[in-house]
């Protein structure tokens, strides 16, 4: 199916613990997201990538880094995990900013 | 900060009652989104709104922006248990990016 794939699915680190998440798309769109999902807060924006070749942060950045490796893939990396980044992680995609976006499953990441 | 709040934050009723969702902000936003997400996925787009005081329709669910394009509300006439999941409201902040609401969790009984 054409659309936005993230990997892993689940994954379980311990604190201080390295990793990269991983977004692809087919859709052949401009602009990609990555997001957190806590709750009782709704999705907050970590970073973004308005077209290939530009990142720039979003509302919680701090702890993460990403990068847009070309125009299919936006990948997000913890470089020191941290307890409070226990999180949902969701990757959108749109054709260009502030156009309708389409999420990922998400990646669901627990960090002991 | 700009912030986007939804009311309310639990609902639980039986098929074929109504309800309506509410999305506000002190904010204006160039436009604003309804998503609707299901348990282990991401959200999915219902609708934009862009033009103040605009209303659309999607079957039994009616969607209207405000006339100061500052809130929203999603009303669903007869609900039905595939109705159930968490309607999120996202409005557009800047050039790039969205702000999204704090989720309304609609659970519809058989």
């Amino acid at each position: 199916n054409a659309g936005v794939t993230q990997t892993p699915k689940f994954q379980v680190l311990k604190t201080g613990q390295s990793m990269t998440l991983q977004c692809a798309q087919d859709m052949n769109h401009n602009s990609m997201y990555w997001y957190r999902q806590d709750p009782g807060m709704g999705l907050r924006l970590i970073y973004y990538s308005a077209s290939e070749g530009t990142t720039d942060k979003g509302e919680v950045p701090n702890g993460y880094n990403v990068s847009r490796l070309n125009k299919r893939e936006f990948s997000l990396r913890l470089e020191s995990a941290a307890p409070s980044q226990t999180s949902v992680y969701f990757c959108a995609t749109a054709p260009y900013s502030n156009q309708p976006q389409h999420f990922g499953d998400g990646t669901r990441l627990s960090i002991l | 900060t700009q912030l986007l709040e939804q009311s309310p934050q639990f609902l639980s009723i039986q098929e074929g009652e109504n309800l309506t969702v509410y999305c506000n902000s002190s904010s204006v936003f160039s436009s604003l989104q309804w998503y609707r997400q299901e348990p282990g996925e991401g959200p999915v787009l219902l609708v934009t709104v862009v033009t103040g005081g605009e209303v659309k329709k999607l079957k039994r669910l009616t969607f209207q922006f405000g006339d100061a394009r500052k809130d929203s509300s999603l009303h669903i006439t007869a609900a039905q248990p595939g109705d159930t999941g968490l309607y999120l409201c996202a409005g557009a902040s800047g050039t790039y990016k969205y702000i999204f609401g704090t989720g309304t969790r609609l659970k519809v009984l058989a």
